[in-house]
């Protein structure tokens, strides 16, 4: 089945800095989906992209969809101690159908 | 105003029993779906569920079954509960004519 890899699995980074992660898939999908999950809570939606090299911006996150539709990247600027939590990449083929998760990025805000 | 919600928050039980958990959507979502989060945090899809069609992840035991009463509503039961059983089980809906998907709090299941 489809594959997600996540990278970098976890970072640690001051506040105040950008922050880049992305994830890579072994097939295409149609739709990204980046989700942020806190601590004892579920994950939430941040940006959804729906086409090949659509760039969309959420506030600090922006999210790209990869041309080759294989590949995703989110970036957040000047990081703040609330975007501590669990960054999620997740691809799905069409409407309706499962989504496929990467394994997760967990971000670290040293104020 | 709560979205998706689930019930119970925690769940703390033996292994062999038979436990639910419920999920209701406030939406007006036609999709539901259940998840399992292990302790690495690892998401992995078990049902996809709407009033025409379940889909099942063919890695789900068949002790796991999904029951929906009705649109706004999909449980999970579970029998024969086991260790590996432990983990964090979210609720989501969607509309099926989008891709975005929203969670409910989670679960927490311990098996002892």
């Amino acid at each position: 089945g489809q594959q997600l890899n996540q990278s970098p699995q976890s970072m640690f980074i001051q506040e105040g800095e950008d922050v880049s992660m992305n994830c890579t898939s072994s097939s295409i999908f149609n739709t990204w989906l980046w989700y942020k999950q806190d601590p004892g809570e579920g994950p939430v939606l941040l940006i959804a992209l729906y086409k090949a090299g659509e760039l969309t911006s959420n506030g600090r996150l922006t999210a790209q969809f990869g041309i080759t539709r294989k590949d995703s990247f989110l970036n957040i600027s000047a990081s703040i101690p609330s975007d501590v939590g669990i960054y999620f990449c997740a691809g799905q083929l069409n409407a309706g159908n499962m989504l496929t998760f990467g394994g997760g990025t967990r971000l670290m805000v040293k104020p | 105003d709560t979205a998706v919600s689930q019930t119970p928050k925690y769940l703390v039980t033996q292994m062999g029993n038979d436990k639910s958990i419920k999920c209701e959507q406030n939406l007006g979502h036609d999709t539901m779906y259940w998840y399992k989060q292990d302790s690495k945090k690892f998401l992995k899809i078990m049902f996809s569920y709407n009033n025409k069609e379940l889909i099942i992840n063919e890695t789900v035991p068949n002790r796991f079954s999904p029951k929906s009463p009705d649109k706004a509503h999909l449980n999970l039961h579970i029998n024969s509960l086991e260790l590996g059983d432990s983990a964090v089980y979210f609720c989501a809906s969607s509309q099926p004519i989008t891709y975005e998907q929203y969670f409910g709090p989670g679960t927490r299941l311990t098996v002892t």
